[in-house]
C-alpha cells in the first residue's frame, strides 16, 4: 500500500523560506505514469494546487505562486520536497503531499499524505 | 488560473439525492473530462470519489455519481447517509501538466 508521509517545521517566520518533504512508501516516486504534487489548504478554506513533477523532474506551478516554489525530487530517497520563498502569514495552511496519475490516465490524485499544518508567525 | 465555482454548502435529508455544482470554463472542466470530486472529512485528507467526470474507484458506494456537461461538472449523492456530511471539491486538468481545484461545498445532512 502506497503511503506518503509530509514533514518539516511547523513554524516559520514571515519573509523566510518554507522547506518540506514529502517522504513515500510502498512505492517507487520514479514509476512512470505517475505525478507527484504538493497541494495546501488555509485553515477553513478550500484547496489550492501549488504544483506537481515528475519523476524527471519535469515541473508544473500554479501560475499564482511560481516566483515563490520549487517542488523537486530525490529518487534515491524516494522523496519529494517543496520550497516556498518569501512566506507571508498568507501562507499559513496545511501542506499536504499526493500523487496524481498524468493526463492520459485520468489527471487525479489517488494517494494523499496526512497533512502537516504550517504556520508563518514571527 | 481562476478557482472552480462551487456552491458554498448543500443540505439534504437522510435517502434524499443532492447534487453538487462545479462550474469551470472552456480552458479547463470544458477542455477535459478529467474532472474529479474528492470528499473530505474534518481533519483528514481528502478521498477520491469519482475520477474522469463519472467514474468510481474501487470501493466508493455506487450512490455517488459523476457527469458533466459543457463547463460545469456535477456530482450526484444519492440516498443521503450521516456519514456523507463533509465538505466536497472538484478538481479540473487544467493542460499543460496544471490542474485547479474547486472551492469546495460543505454538505450537511439533515
Amino acid at each position: 500500500q502506497l503511503q506518503l508521509q509530509e514533514s518539516g517545521p511547523g513554524l516559520v517566520k514571515p519573509s523566510e523560506t518554507l522547506s518540506l518533504t514529502c517522504t513515500v512508501s510502498g512505492g517507487s516516486i520514479s514509476s512512470s505514469s505517475y505525478y507527484w504534487g504538493w497541494i495546501r489548504q488555509p485553515p477553513g478554506k478550500g484547496l489550492e494546487w501549488i504544483g506537481s513533477i515528475y519523476y524527471s523532474g519535469s515541473t508544473s506551478y500554479n501560475p499564482s505562486l511560481k516566483s515563490r516554489v520549487t517542488i523537486s525530487v530525490d529518487t534515491s530517497k524516494n522523496q519529494l520536497s517543496l520550497k516556498l520563498s518569501s512566506v507571508t502569514a498568507a501562507d499559513t495552511a496545511v501542506y499536504y503531499c499526493a500523487r496524481r496519475m498524468e493526463y492520459s490516465s485520468g489527471a487525479y490524485w489517488d494517494y494523499w499524505g496526512q497533512g502537516t499544518l504550517v504556520t508563518v508567525s514571527s | 488560473q481562476s478557482a472552480l465555482t462551487q456552491p458554498a454548502s448543500v443540505s439534504g435529508s437522510p435517502g434524499q439525492s443532492i447534487t453538487i455544482s462545479c462550474t469551470g470554463t472552456s480552458s479547463d472542466v470544458g477542455s477535459f473530462n478529467l474532472v474529479s470530486w474528492y470528499q473530505q472529512h474534518p481533519g483528514k485528507a481528502p478521498k477520491l470519489m469519482i475520477y474522469e467526470v463519472s467514474k468510481r474507484p474501487s470501493g466508493v458506494s455506487n450512490r455517488f455519481s459523476g457527469s458533466k456537461s459543457g463547463n460545469k461538472a456535477s456530482l450526484t449523492i444519492s440516498g443521503l447517509q450521516a456519514e456523507d456530511e463533509a465538505d466536497y471539491y472538484c478538481c479540473s486538468y487544467a493542460g499543460s501538466s496544471t490542474v485547479v481545484f474547486g472551492g469546495g461545498t460543505k454538505l450537511t445532512v439533515l
